[in-house]
């Protein structure tokens, strides 16, 4: 069974950094291009950053390019997000999620339960 | 403000079809054939319904499909039913730089 884990969601100030995780488990990770996806309160979804499956390119939505990083390590069947310098307006719910092979365009066909995170004073 | 732009709600009564709109650029929804649909319901994750404009993922209905002319794609959901009620979003591949992939804003569907 495919499953997707985030984890390292919380409350910090803005300015702040944390780290979001999400750990694959069904299906061979190292072959899947992967996306973060986060939804804000009341709000709908928002592309945040994509990685290939290698690791070795990615894009960011504007909103959070050279604050957010995005990461894979394939041999931990695992993918981070470092987000830096966070800000009110990055509080949502991030999704991770992964592409369907060779699909053209965001095509998630598998996400995670999505993990809170609050920037906040 | 969202790249695409989708109805904010569209309702219908059970067993009727109706049709979500999701209008971009020839640099977006018009450039390739990468438009996907997701279902949403609260506190949900979202579902992909339909990838590449008119692709149904497996285990997704057939009462679902997706279509597309010149800037503006379309999903159907025919037969409607009570469980059809939630957020859809359309999405696209952009040329247009950053960012890489484009929401619509959501569409509220309701089932009378």
């Amino acid at each position: 069974e495919v499953q997707l884990v985030e984890s390292g969601g919380g409350l910090v100030q803005p300015g702040g950094s944390l780290r979001l995780s999400c750990v694959a488990s069904g299906f061979t990770f190292s072959s899947y291009e992967m996306n973060w996806v986060r939804q804000a309160p009341g709000k709908g979804l928002e592309w945040v950053s994509y990685i290939t499956a290698r690791g070795d390119t990615t894009f960011y939505a504007d909103s959070v390019k050279g604050r957010f990083i995005f990461s894979r390590d394939n041999a931990k069947n695992s993918m981070y997000l470092q987000m830096n310098s966070l800000r009110a307006e990055d509080t949502a719910v991030y999704y991770c999620a992964r592409e369907i092979l060779r699909c053209g365009g965001d095509c998630n066909d598998y996400w995670g339960q999505g993990t809170q995170v609050t920037v906040a004073s | 403000q969202s790249a695409l732009t989708q109805p904010a709600s569209v309702s219908g009564s059970p067993g009727q079809s109706i049709t979500i709109s999701c209008t971009g650029t020839s640099g977006d929804v018009g450039a390739y054939n990468y438009v996907s649909w997701y279902q949403q319901h609260p506190g949900k994750a979202p579902k992909l319904m339909i990838y590449e404009v008119s692709n149904r993922p497996s285990g997704v209905s057939s009462r679902f499909s997706g279509s597309k002319s010149g800037n503006t794609a379309s999903l159907t959901i025919s037969g409607l039913q009570a469980e059809d009620e939630a957020d859809y979003y359309c999405t696209s591949y952009t040329l247009s730089g950053s960012p890489f992939y484009v929401f619509g804003a959501g569409t509220k569907v309701t089932v009378l």
